[in-house]
């Protein structure tokens, strides 16, 4: 059974750094690339960064970049989210979700999610 | 970036009628579009990708259609579990973007 499992979040000051991890089990964790989907309190869904499956490629969204870094560990299982400089904007339930295909390239096609992290940015 | 726009916002059908929600993006897409299912406290579950293709063990009730700019999610006989939000998803262009959800409720 495919399981993401994300952990790590929590009430950080603005400004401060945090860093969220995905654990996964149930598949072939180098096959996949890993994305980031974050979720604010009662808004919709925002794409904010993915990983290769071999970690050689990384993209971001713009309101994150320069300050979240995604990478991941395939020893074990695990992807792991950077943030930097936090912002009241960036407070959401953090998912890792993993794309469809076993490329370890990207479709883009997020079929499995985790039940999500919530990650408060607040002095 | 490309815009995804939801229309309606909020859709209130009564249970065992259909319901059809649309998805317009800003720049044509092809037929990279999915769409996904969230209830309340639980992540997005894939329900639709290529505008048509039902994802693994989504029931045939649930269908999709279109290309390019305009798509449509179809949702035949509905179920008291199928009231939820659901979230249209492009994956043609970097970055991925979604639309703004339309909360199907029951009628």
């Amino acid at each position: 059974e495919v399981q993401l499992l994300e952990s790590g979040g929590g009430l950080v000051q603005p400004g401060g750094s945090l860093r969220v991890s995905c654990a996964a089990s149930g598949f072939t964790f180098s096959s996949y690339a890993i994305n980031w989907v974050r979720q604010a309190p009662g808004k919709g869904l925002e794409w904010v960064s993915a990983i290769s499956g071999g970690g050689t490629s990384v993209y971001y969204a713009d309101s994150v970049k320069g300050r979240f870094t995604i990478s991941r560990d395939n020893s074990k299982n695990t992807v792991f989210l950077q943030m930097n400089s936090l912002r009241a904007e960036d407070t959401a339930v953090y998912y890792c979700a993993r794309d469809l295909y076993a490329s370890g390239s990207y479709y883009g096609v997020l079929d499995y999610w985790g039940q999500g992290n919530l990650v408060t940015v607040s002095s | 970036e490309i815009v995804m726009t939801q229309s309606p916002a909020t859709l209130s059908v009564s249970p065992g009628e259909r319901a059809t929600l649309s998805c317009r993006t800003s720049q044509r897409v092809g037929s990279n579009l999915a769409w996904y299912q969230q209830t309340v406290g639980h992540g997005p579950r894939l329900l639709i990708y290529g505008a048509s293709t039902r994802a693994t063990g989504i029931p045939a009730r649930f269908s999709g259609s279109g290309s390019g700019t305009e798509f449509t999610l179809t949702i035949d006989s509905l179920q008291s579990e199928d009231f939820a939000v659901y979230y249209c998803q492009q994956y043609n262009n970097w970055p991925y973007t979604f639309g703004q959800g339309t909360k199907l409720e029951i009628k």
